[in-house]
């Protein structure tokens, strides 16, 4: 079973424009990460935010983190075309084990 | 430096064939975790070695096994195959708990 889920399940945007994406788990983690994957390839490592972290930023990426409600977003700003991917929340249920979600499909238009 | 190498990058196989799939660490990284995902899903955790010892299965038949070698490589191994196991198989190596380095991963197809 998979702790995650992500919302939206597809997303499309205008180049330019910002993408926010959720993410909702169930039970108490010690941090959350957000992974992208292109083309179905490996996953590229976005961000880390730890449960006592509320908001996180790393360049065009901004994540937040609210614990009471077991829920994580990511926001990209100013998308660009390079920026089509999915985009995966994961939780450490275990040491180095980690639960993805379902995943959220990214399009950036032209 | 090297990323995390993984091979073959495809295979198609004839269900009930046996099939092993490799997968090199980066250089100093000590735990590997593999991973499989279906079309349209998210990873789904198999396996984590780490010091050529299993850490931790994920809820898989034991069908599927692995290893992990001296120098830190792996290899996966899944026995009389099924057509639901169709996905591709991701190998991610680690030296921390807060990241996850994976490979391009090896797809492969039963029919």
């Amino acid at each position: 079973s998979q702790q995650g889920e992500e919302d939206p399940q597809a997303l499309s945007i205008q180049e330019g424009e910002n993408a926010t994406m959720n993410c909702s788990y169930k039970t108490s983690i010690n941090n959350l990460q957000w992974y992208r994957q292109n083309s179905g390839r490996g996953l590229v490592h976005l961000i880390l935010i730890r449960s006592n972290e509320r908001e996180k930023h790393s360049g065009r990426l901004r994540v937040t983190l609210d614990t009471s409600k077991k829920s994580s977003s990511l926001l990209i700003t100013a998308s660009r075309a390079a920026d089509t991917a999915s985009y995966f929340c994961a939780t450490e249920v275990d040491d180095y084990k980690l639960s993805f979600g379902a995943g959220t499909t990214v399009t950036v238009r032209a | 430096d090297a990323g995390v190498t993984q091979s073959p990058t495809h295979l198609i196989k004839t269900r009930g064939q046996h099939v092993t799939l490799r997968c090199s660490p980066i250089s100093g990284h000590k735990s590997v975790s593999w991973y499989q995902q279906v079309l349209g899903q998210g990873p789904q955790f198999i396996f984590q070695y780490y010091e050529k010892e299993e850490r931790g299965r994920g809820n898989f038949p034991d069908r599927f096994s692995a290893r992990q070698f001296p120098n830190y490589s792996s290899e996966l191994n899944v026995n009389a195959l099924l057509l639901g196991d169709s996905a591709l198989y991701l190998c991610a190596s680690s030296s921390s708990r807060e990241k996850l380095f994976f490979g391009s991963g090896t797809q492969l197809s039963v029919l």
